[in-house]
This record gives C-alpha cells, sequence and structure tokens, in this order.
C-alpha cells in the first residue's frame, strides 16, 4: 500500500528557511516523481515543482526558481523541499504527491503546515 | 501556462441530485492529462479522475468525468452526504502543472 508520510507543523520568523520531508512507502521510490504543491488557508492548490528520485533531476514552477530546492535520499526513500526567505504569505499546508506519467498525482502526504509568523 | 477555470463557484444541491462540475482550459490539454480531485477540510486532496475519464482505485462509479480539448466536466450520478466537498480540476500535460480554482459543493 502506497504512503507518502511528512514531518510536522514548523513555525519559523520571516526571512529563515524551513525543510519538508516527505517518506515513501509501498511502492519502489526511484520510479515515481514527487511534486510539492502548497495551499495557503481558504485558497487553492499551487504546484511548486518536482523531483525525479531516481536522477535526481528537478523541474520548478518559474515562481518558485531560486527560492525552493527539492532534494532526495534514496536510501530513505524520502524526498525534502526546503523553502528560503519565508515571509508571512508562505503560511500555508505544503503536500508532497507521488507523480505517475499517466495518473498525474495519484497518491498525497498528509500535508506539513508551516506558519511564518514573527 | 495553461489557466484552468473552474464553474461554478459554487454548486448547492441536495443529497441524491446530479451535480456537473466544469473545468476550461486556456489551451488544448495534452493527452487529456486532465485530474478532478475532492478535498475536504484538513484534508489532502483525493484523486478521484485521470486521463479525463479513468477513475482512480476505489472511486464509487457515480462519479464519473467526460470532456477532451479544453472543456472537461465531472459529474456526480447522485451525491451521497460524503460527497459534500471542494472539487479542483488539475492539468499535468505540460509543465508548470496547474489547477483549477475549485468549486464547492454544499448542501441545499
Amino acid at each position: 500500500q502506497v504512503h507518502l508520510v511528512q514531518s510536522g507543523a514548523e513555525v519559523k520568523k520571516p526571512g529563515a528557511s524551513v525543510k519538508v520531508s516527505c517518506k515513501a512507502s509501498g511502492y519502489p521510490f526511484t520510479a515515481y516523481y514527487i511534486h510539492w504543491v502548497r495551499q495557503a488557508p481558504g485558497q487553492g492548490l499551487e504546484w511548486m515543482g518536482w523531483i525525479n528520485p531516481n536522477s535526481g533531476g528537478t523541474n520548478y514552477a518559474q515562481k518558485f526558481q531560486g527560492w525552493v530546492t527539492v532534494t532526495r535520499d534514496t536510501s530513505i526513500s524520502t524526498a525534502y523541499m526546503d523553502l528560503s526567505r519565508l515571509t508571512s504569505d508562505d503560511t500555508a499546508v505544503y503536500y508532497c504527491a507521488r507523480g505517475d506519467v499517466g495518473m498525474g498525482t495519484d497518491y498525497w502526504g498528509q500535508g506539513t503546515l508551516v506558519t511564518v509568523s514573527s | 501556462e495553461i489557466v484552468l477555470t473552474q464553474s461554478p463557484g459554487t454548486l448547492s444541491l441536495s443529497p441524491g441530485e446530479r451535480a456537473t462540475l466544469s473545468c476550461r482550459t486556456s489551451q488544448s490539454v495534452s493527452s487529456s492529462y486532465l485530474a478532478w480531485f475532492q478535498q475536504k477540510p484538513g484534508q489532502a486532496p483525493r484523486l478521484l479522475i485521470y486521463g479525463a475519464s479513468s477513475r482512480a482505485t476505489g472511486i464509487p462509479d457515480r462519479f464519473s468525468g467526460s470532456g477532451s480539448g479544453t472543456d472537461f466536466t465531472l459529474t456526480i450520478s447522485r451525491l451521497e452526504p460524503e460527497d459534500f466537498a471542494v472539487y479542483y480540476c488539475q492539468q499535468y500535460g505540460s509543465s508548470p502543472l496547474t489547477f483549477g480554482q475549485g468549486t464547492k459543493v454544499e448542501i441545499k
């Protein structure tokens, strides 16, 4: 059974960075991309980028280029999303999701709330 | 970037009624790579439909998707109490992946 389990909620000050983890199980980690999507309070879904766990290659939405870094550790089937220079606008729930070529983002993590507050 | 526009913003219906949700895209979606998600408060999105019309694993057959090109529809044939939620469409055929703004299906 496919599971994506994310790290716990974070509270950060403006200007800080946050690193969210996403541990995959139930499938070969390197066979599927991992996407990151965020959702601000009461708002819709915003795609941030993906990583190919096999090659380590990444692709980011233009808005997040230079600002977000997605990495992975294949030895523990875990992907990471690092967001720097946080502002209050980055307060959101951050989701990881498995990417399948034909099905899109089929399995999602439970979400990680990141709160940015002074 | 492909922009997705969902309508209506809110749909007020009673259990047992039929729900029809629309998603229009600013450009043709490659290979009908259009998905629909259901999201309930405090939960992650749940994949309902992929490839415009294929139901994901475990999704009841009262959910159906149709359409191609730039015009897509999600139909819930008879609303059950657990179906009242927000629904998003997503295109995953080209980068960046994009989502519609959502349609809330609420109890009338």
